[in-house]
């Protein structure tokens, strides 16, 4: 079945700094990638979208600055937390969207687990 | 994006079946149903999707009203391990995105 790699599982970073995080379809081309993220006993809330070679859309809120994203090619997506602070922690996850004989298929990211201290 | 409605938790006994009700009474003819569930501090995992018909795999029976306005995911056999949070997510056959609603947390007691 279709796999998507997600790269750290988690991170501790100090305030002011950056983090990339890196989210792989394994065994499909992924036309569109999604960010989320989820802070504890809530919902994903959906972030940005990305498709291969354009720039993303964010979702209303979201600042495109400071969580920039880049999707270079059909099997990867980055998202940098640019000068994190303490409220950027969160659980981040990625979905890739892709095509099969069946329809499209979403498949998450097992989440990467932001502390900024 | 349409708007479902589910339970906030539900408990089930082990090895007994679970129905899991999803209300989406604004759901277009072009909506898709998803059923996605998490487990804690994992990524959502897919479970099952329909449109119009009742659909069957692996993991779970999905039964779609005839009017469409409500749903439900039947796990015939629930185990300690289908215990999570399970989201019921409308989507467009044009769209793109994935909204996830709040969801329903199954607990599973032994």
């Amino acid at each position: 079945g279709a796999v998507v790699s997600q790269h750290p599982s988690w991170v501790i970073c100090k305030s002011g700094t950056s983090v990339k995080i890196e989210c792989r379809s394994l065994d499909f081309q992924a036309t569109t990638m999604f960010w989320y993220r989820q802070f504890p006993k809530q919902s994903l809330m959906l972030m940005a979208t990305s498709n291969e070679g354009s720039k993303a859309t964010y979702e209303q809120g979201v600042e495109k600055d400071k969580f920039l994203i880049n999707h270079a090619s059909l099997t990867l997506s980055t998202l940098t937390v640019t000068s994190a602070h303490p409220e950027d922690s969160s659980f981040y996850i990625c979905s890739a969207r892709g095509h099969t004989g069946t329809g499209d298929v979403y498949t998450f990211g097992s989440g990467t687990r932001l502390t900024v201290v | 994006d349409a708007k479902t409605t589910q339970p906030n938790s539900m408990e089930s006994n082990e090895e007994e079946p679970v129905h899991l009700p999803c209300n989406h009474s604004t759901i277009s003819g072009t909506d898709y149903i998803h059923w996605y569930r998490q487990l804690p501090s994992q990524g959502p995992e897919y479970v099952i999707h329909g449109l119009t018909s009742n659909v069957n795999n692996r993991m779970a029976s999905l039964a779609i009203a005839e009017d469409r306005k409500s749903s439900t995911l039947i796990l015939h056999r629930a185990t300690l391990r289908d215990a999570a949070v399970y989201y019921c997510i409308l989507r467009d056959v044009g769209g793109n995105k994935l909204v996830f609603g709040a969801g329903t947390i199954l607990r599973v007691k032994s």
